[in-house]
C-alpha cells in the first residue's frame, strides 16, 4: 500500500526559505515511471501544481513559480524534499505532496498535507 | 495555462438525488481529466481519470463523461458520505490545472 507524509515548519517568515520532506513507503521512486508531485491549497481556496520528480531524475515545475522551487529526491531515504524561497503570506497553504499515476499525470495517492503559515 | 471552470461552487441536493457536476476547459484536454472528491480538512481523493475510468475502490454510483472540453461527473443516487467538494483537473497539457471546485451541499 502507497502511503506519502509531508513533514517540516508550520510557520515561516517572510522572506524565509521553506523547506518541506515527503517521506513515502509501497514504492521505489527509481522504479520507471514513478513520480512524486507537491501541490498546495490556500485555506478555502482550489488546489494548485506546484512541482514533480520523476524516477529518472527529470522535473517539472509551475512555470508561475519556477524561480523559487526547487524539487529533489533522496531513492535509498524514500524522499522527496520541496524548497521554495522567499516565502511570502501568499504563500500560507496546505502543502501536499502526491504519487504520480505511472500512465498518466494525475493522483492517485496523497499525503494528509500539513499548513504552512507565513507570518512575521 | 489551460483554465478549468467549475460551475456553480456549490450544489445543493438530497440523498438520493442523481447530481450532475459540470467542468469546462479553455481549450481541449482531449479525454486527460481526472476528478478528486475533497472533504474538510482531508487530503483529495482520486475518483475518476480519463474522463470516465472510475478508479479503484470507488463506488459504482460514480461516473465521468465527457470529451475536448466539456466533462461530467455524475453521483447516480447521492449517499450521506457523498457531501463534499469535487474539483476537477486536465493533464493533457503542462502546467496541469485543477478547476475551482464544486460544493455538494445538503438541500
Amino acid at each position: 500500500q502507497i502511503t506519502l507524509k509531508e513533514s517540516g515548519p508550520t510557520l515561516v517568515k517572510p522572506t524565509q526559505t521553506l523547506t518541506l520532506t515527503c517521506t513515502f513507503s509501497g514504492f521505489s521512486l527509481s522504479t520507471y515511471g514513478a513520480g512524486v508531485a507537491w501541490i498546495r491549497q490556500p485555506p478555502g481556496k482550489t488546489l494548485e501544481w506546484l512541482t514533480l520528480i520523476f524516477w529518472d531524475d527529470d522535473k517539472r515545475y509551475s512555470p508561475s513559480l519556477k524561480s523559487r522551487l526547487t524539487i529533489t529526491k533522496d531513492t535509498s531515504k524514500n524522499q522527496v524534499v520541496l524548497t521554495m524561497t522567499n516565502m511570502d503570506p501568499v504563500d500560507t497553504a496546505t502543502y501536499y505532496c502526491a504519487h504520480r499515476h505511472p500512465r498518466g499525470y494525475y493522483f492517485d495517492f496523497w499525503g494528509q498535507g500539513t499548513l504552512v503559515t507565513v507570518s512575521s | 495555462d489551460i483554465q478549468m471552470t467549475q460551475s456553480p461552487s456549490t450544489l445543493s441536493a438530497s440523498v438520493g438525488d442523481r447530481v450532475t457536476i459540470p467542468c469546462r476547459a479553455s481549450q481541449s484536454v482531449s479525454y486527460y481529466l481526472a476528478w478528486y472528491q475533497q472533504k474538510p480538512g482531508k487530503a483529495p481523493k482520486l475518483l475518476i481519470y480519463k474522463a470516465s475510468n472510475l478508479e479503484s475502490g470507488v463506488p459504482s454510483r460514480f461516473s465521468g463523461s465527457g470529451s475536448g472540453t466539456e466533462f461530467t461527473l455524475t453521483i447516480s443516487s447521492l449517499q450521506p458520505d457523498d457531501f463534499a467538494t469535487y474539483y476537477c483537473q486536465q493533464y493533457n497539457s503542462f502546467p496541469w490545472t485543477f478547476g475551482q471546485g464544486t460544493k455538494v451541499e445538503v438541500k
